[in-house]
């Protein structure tokens, strides 16, 4: 079963603070996802790879980097966190068929709270 | 601009009772349909898909979903709901012609009464 693992679960930063969520996935697949989840917003994709050292830009960049080191791992990056970045923050892999048949698995979660 | 809207913010029934989650999707092309399912503190889990074929398409826990090209819907069912289905539940739509694109609703929280 495919699996995709997120660290740290939970993580307190300040306002202009560094911080660095980790994700790696086991299941061999070629594109990894980064969203965030806010009430009222559903999911919103931040940034997405379809392999190491690929990145491509997502629906809300804005504040965000991303990097990924290898095929399993996947780093969302905040490098002046604002309050407006706190949220719930889910990884997930994919690979991605032909036609759209792109079934997503997800990590499970890490809340982040900027003060 | 391709959407998905889930009109219900908040659905509660009672254990035992039907359930129906709606769905509408707005897209030109070849949709392909999710419903995830997101458990208290966990991430979000396939619970069925929808590939062109089978209107009807079965799910784990006896869910099942209705695709409707007429009405641009994949509403979600189930014929009677335990108190585990207590969740909040996405449809999410997947474009044909941007396989990585998935867009999702903002999710219906499914609250079970006793």
């Amino acid at each position: 079963e495919a699996a995709v693992t997120q660290s740290p679960r939970n993580k307190v930063t300040v306002t202009g603070g560094n911080v660095t969520l980790s994700c790696r996935q086991t299941n061999s697949h070629n594109y990894m996802y980064w969203y965030r989840q806010d009430t009222g917003h559903g999911l919103r994709l931040i940034h997405y790879s379809y392999g190491a050292g690929n990145l491509q830009i997502g629906d809300v960049p804005d504040g965000y980097k991303a990097t990924r080191t290898t095929q399993e791992d996947f780093f969302l990056l905040l490098e002046l966190a604002s309050p407006s970045q706190t949220s719930l923050y889910f990884c997930a892999s994919s690979d991605v068929g032909t036609g759209g048949r792109n079934t997503l698995y997800f990590g499970a979660g890490t809340r982040l709270s900027v003060l | 601009a391709q959407s998905v809207t889930q009109p219900d913010a908040r659905v509660t029934v009672s254990e035992g009772a039907s359930l129906q989650l709606r769905c509408k999707y707005s897209y030109f092309g070849t949709p392909y349909l999710f419903w995830y399912v997101q458990y208290p503190r966990q991430g979000l889990q396939l619970l069925l898909k929808y590939y062109p074929g089978d209107p009807v398409v079965q799910g784990v826990n006896g869910f099942e979903a209705e695709f409707s090209k007429s009405n641009s819907s994949f509403h979600l069912r189930k014929a009677s709901v335990h108190w585990s289905d207590w969740a909040v539940y996405f449809c999410a739509v997947s474009l044909d012609t941007n396989a990585y694109k998935v867009i999702f609703g903002k999710g219906t929280h499914l609250h079970v009464l006793p």
